[in-house]
């Protein structure tokens, strides 16, 4: 069974940083696709950032281009989205997904809730 | 920039069947594939629909997908409406230029 188990939001500071954390285990990580999707409260999902299995094709929304990095360790079965000069819009819980080669049926974790305020 | 649009609600009551649109802004919906999540009130989205009209394992054949070139639009169907249905429901595929796009969700009521 495909779990991904997301870790290290929390509350920032405008034009801080955050590192978040995505753990796989349940499927062969190191084959997959994986995502980050965002929803923010109240509000509707928004991709993020997305990375094919070996990290050679990363896509990222135009609202998080050049602040955001998405990351995989296939060794550690994690995947990571490093998020610099954030902004108060950036509030949001943060899902990690993915979904196997050749198939688009996405999995998804539980969520870590990103809140940027002053 | 590409967007799809839903309906923001429908309402049934059980045993009936709704329909849920998804009209894509420009171009042809039928380009890239489509997929369906359901997200129940304080829960992580799942996946009812990918690739137009699969089911992934585990999720009832009264959930259904299909394309309407005409009216550039995709439809989730579900049949036999049960309470455990209510949810909000988001369909995602690509742009041009390969980035997600994501529905602007419709939250489903069942009476």
């Amino acid at each position: 069974e495909v779990q991904l188990v997301e870790s290290g939001g929390g509350s920032v500071q405008p034009g801080g940083s955050l590192k978040i954390s995505c753990a796989g285990t349940g499927f062969n990580f190191s084959s997959y696709w994986m995502y980050w999707v965002r929803q923010a409260p109240g509000k509707g999902l928004a991709g993020v950032a997305r990375m094919n299995s070996d990290g050679s094709s990363r896509s990222y929304a135009d609202s998080v281009k050049g602040r955001f990095t998405i990351s995989r360790d296939n060794a550690k079965n994690t995947l990571y989205l490093q998020m610099n000069s954030l902004r108060a819009e950036d509030t949001a819980v943060y899902f990690c997904a993915s979904h196997p080669p050749g198939q688009l049926v996405l999995y998804w974790g539980q969520g870590t809730l990103v809140t940027v305020s002053s | 920039n590409f967007m799809l649009t839903q309906p923001h609600s429908v309402s049934e009551s059980p045993g009936k069947t709704v329909t849920i649109s998804c009209t894509g802004s420009r171009g042809s919906i039928a380009s890239n594939y489509v997929q369906w999540y359901q997200q129940r009130p304080g829960s992580a989205p799942t996946t009812v629909i990918y690739e137009d009209y699969l089911r992934p394992s585990g999720v009832p054949d009264r959930f259904s997908g299909s394309i309407d070139s005409s009216s550039n639009s995709a439809t989730l169907t579900i049949s036999g409406l049960k309470t455990e249905d209510e949810a909000d429901y988001y369909c995602q595929t690509y742009d041009s230029n390969n980035h997600d796009v994501f529905g602007t969700g419709t939250k489903v009521t069942v009476l």
